[in-house]
């Protein structure tokens, strides 16, 4: 599976939207880009993933570029709960390994 | 509603001895449950691949006969620390692939602290 590369931290205003870039540039056409995000001493927690096209729910939206080498999640309206560190992961299907990398700890202060 | 429990949620225990951690799926069969483990400030490893009615897969530098993973039930994957040191103390966390092949549901960890 590709790897991914992600800044280490981002803080974020509570009420404004949270942007986390991720870098895939050696993504292959049948990998997916999935987030997950792990609140402090909690189990890592499903997000969103896509493919090819920008993807939204209830929790957050993912865009990803038309060369697929990069995605950003965007957090509409961050808040407090949302503090948590956010990985980006890049595979086949959810029922690969899950490789986890340093991902990105969003810290949302009031 | 949590999909994924574990049990227990921390455990202390003396050097030396074993310990067994439970993952179970709630209202649906995991015939494959992964166990991860993750140490203060650091990012989770996988340890190995669970799979129902067979050996577990490890990865590599995971040592098989320490970490005992037993895969009997469609709804239940245990791992044995066995003769547990102080660096084996950490956070171990199960998974699960959803049925729908979307996305995979965790357990909520289980802190282990050998002193």
């Amino acid at each position: 599976d590709a790897k991914t590369t992600q800044p280490p931290s981002m803080d974020c205003a509570e009420g404004r939207a949270a942007n986390l870039p991720c870098n895939h540039s050696t993504i292959s056409g049948n990998e997916y880009v999935y987030w997950y995000r792990q609140i402090h001493s909690q189990g890592p927690q499903y997000i969103i993933h896509g493919l090819k096209n920008n993807e939204t729910n209830e929790m957050a939206s993912l865009i990803i570029t038309e060369d697929r080498k990069s995605s950003t999640l965007i957090l509409p309206h961050a808040t407090l709960r949302d503090t948590a560190v956010y990985y980006c992961i890049v595979l086949t299907d959810s029922w690969g390994k899950l490789q986890f990398g340093a991902g990105t700890q969003v810290v949302v202060t009031p | 509603g949590a999909v994924v429990s574990q049990h227990p949620s921390w455990v202390i225990c003396k050097s030396g001895t074993s310990v067994k951690i439970e993952c179970r799926s709630l209202d649906f069969q995991a015939t494959t449950m992964f166990w991860y483990r993750q140490f203060p400030k650091q990012s989770l490893m996988l340890m190995a691949t669970s799979n129902e009615g067979s050996k577990a897969t490890y990865e590599q530098g995971v040592e098989k006969d320490k970490f005992l993973i037993n895969h009997a039930s469609l709804t239940l994957s245990t791992l044995t620390v066995t003769s547990a040191h102080p660096e084996d103390s950490s956070f171990y966390i199960c998974s699960t692939p959803a049925g729908d092949r979307e996305t995979q549901y965790f357990g909520p960890g289980t802190r282990l602290l050998v002193l």
